[in-house]
């Protein structure tokens, strides 16, 4: 178990850029997580894929933001023309769904970013 | 949608002391996870207790899904123990995400 991989660890960038995060769950898990969390609360949902298909997504997910699961394993999530607001730790979590049972959601250490 | 919260939302304590973190929720939940928040922001899974009482160590947790409150307990804190801990809620009507509480912050002194 070599646990859920993100990259990068950190990302500075000016306002109206856009940026990519990449997220490598637990390679036996089929379910894939979004969260982001900002200074001071807990993390708040995003987006889930179960294997490439995106099953839900929160109405905090605007316009600019995408994500993908093209082959069900990796997962990116693109923020374009970001905005000040968009500072924020990006978290990803993955679990193992099976026979209607939903296993623990296991996280990676995130990506902060910081627009300028 | 269901409300998660988490008392206190910061505690000091004393290098030893032990602890008791709670969580309420308001509807019921087929799942509940709490997690500690390192000082460098990652998540670490302590115990996936929809209900029940289990035991890790100086970490201990109860859930009461009836009464819609979990519990955990810290004994014997070490500075190490510091951090943010939250529990997480997955509600009957989604399957798929869970619901963070604002956390309590623990700081433990030397």
């Amino acid at each position: 178990d070599t646990g859920v991989s993100q990259d990068p660890r950190h990302k500075i960038t000016k306002r109206g850029q856009n940026v990519t995060f990449r997220c490598d769950p637990i390679s036996e898990h089929n379910r894939l997580y979004w969260y982001r969390q900002t200074l001071g609360q807990g993390p708040e949902f995003l987006t889930y894929f179960q294997n490439e298909a995106q099953l839900e997504k929160s109405r905090l997910l605007s316009d600019r933001f995408s994500a993908e699961r093209p082959k069900g394993s990796f997962s990116t999530l693109e923020i374009q023309r970001t905005e000040q607001g968009d500072s924020a730790m990006y978290l990803c979590a993955s679990s193992l769904y099976s026979r209607n049972i939903n296993q623990p959601q296991h996280f990676g250490d995130g990506t902060r970013l910081s627009i300028l | 949608g269901i409300q998660v919260e988490q008392s206190p939302p910061d505690l000091i304590l004393q290098e030893g002391a032990n602890s008791t973190l709670r969580c309420n929720f308001s509807d019921s939940v087929n799942n509940l996870q709490w997690f500690h928040q390192n000082p460098w922001g990652q998540l670490i899974n302590l115990f996936y207790i929809p209900s029940g009482t289990k035991q890790n160590g100086r970490l201990s947790a109860t859930t009461v899904a009836t009464e819609r409150y979990s519990l955990l307990y810290i004994s014997s804190s070490q500075t190490t123990d510091s951090g943010v801990y939250f529990c997480a809620v997955r509600v009957y009507s989604s399957a798929s995400k869970i619901i963070f509480g604002s956390g309590t912050r623990l700081s433990i002194r030397p």
